[in-house]
């Protein structure tokens, strides 16, 4: 059975440090790694999305990465502002096209 | 282009009480999903639907109906509440092996 984990649960860092939040995964057979973004009481955005053929992929100041063989995945934020305060999801996509969970990282960049 | 959208936001029920949590998307996806979501926990696939016409049990089905109404909307149905199905509640939505897009969210208290 697959199991989604992140850690740490939580973090705080001071606006403007580059930091990398951490997902990992059982079962290497996925089609893609997905990383959501959750503000306070509202729905889940998509950030970034690594088809499984895939090792990394870019948006603006992050990046994800995806080693399939290790079962791990790693999202990169550069230059961090208040703004990306939030908590950050990943969820692996199975053959079923069930997307499984990690728990979230909480992140709080602090002024 | 409204996206997913969820009625109601917020709701309280008694135990044994029924309701029907609703879910439309305007994007011409094929598949929908619901999923819960628990403090400390990732998101749960409750039901899913690949296609008009179809629905699937995830992983966490009992207690719950769903039905895909059209293309358009996928309900949720809760014929008996319980406490333990006190929870956050979203609905989402996919053309295929890509990113979801979710609703907002509604958070359901059963006493």
């Amino acid at each position: 059975k697959q199991e989604v984990t992140q850690i740490p649960a939580a973090l705080s860092v001071p606006e403007g440090e580059n930091l990398v939040l951490n997902c990992s995964f059982t079962d290497s057979a996925i089609y893609n790694l997905q990383w959501f973004r959750q503000d306070p009481g509202k729905g889940l955005t998509s950030l970034l999305l690594i088809q499984s053929s895939q090792r990394e992929q870019t948006s603006g100041r992050l990046n994800a990465s995806l080693d399939k063989s290790s079962g791990r995945s790693t999202l990169y934020i550069a230059a961090s502002q208040p703004g990306d305060s939030a908590t950050y999801l990943c969820a692996v996509e199975n053959s079923n096209y069930q997307l499984i969970w990690g728990a979230g990282t909480k992140l709080i960049i602090k002024p | 282009n409204a996206g997913v959208t969820q009625t109601p936001k917020f709701q309280v029920l008694k135990t044994g009480q029924s309701m029907t949590l609703q879910c439309a998307q305007d994007m011409n996806h094929n598949s929908m999903y619901w999923y819960r979501q628990d403090p400390g926990m990732g998101l749960r696939l409750i039901y899913y639907s690949a296609s008009e016409g179809t629905t699937d049990k995830g992983e966490v089905p009992n207690g719950y109906n769903v039905s895909r109404l059209n293309k358009r909307e996928f309900s949720l149905r809760l014929e008996s509440a319980a406490p333990s199905q006190t929870s956050v509640y979203f609905c989402a939505s996919t053309l295929g092996v890509n990113e979801q897009f979710f609703g907002p969210g509604t958070r359901l208290t059963v006493l």
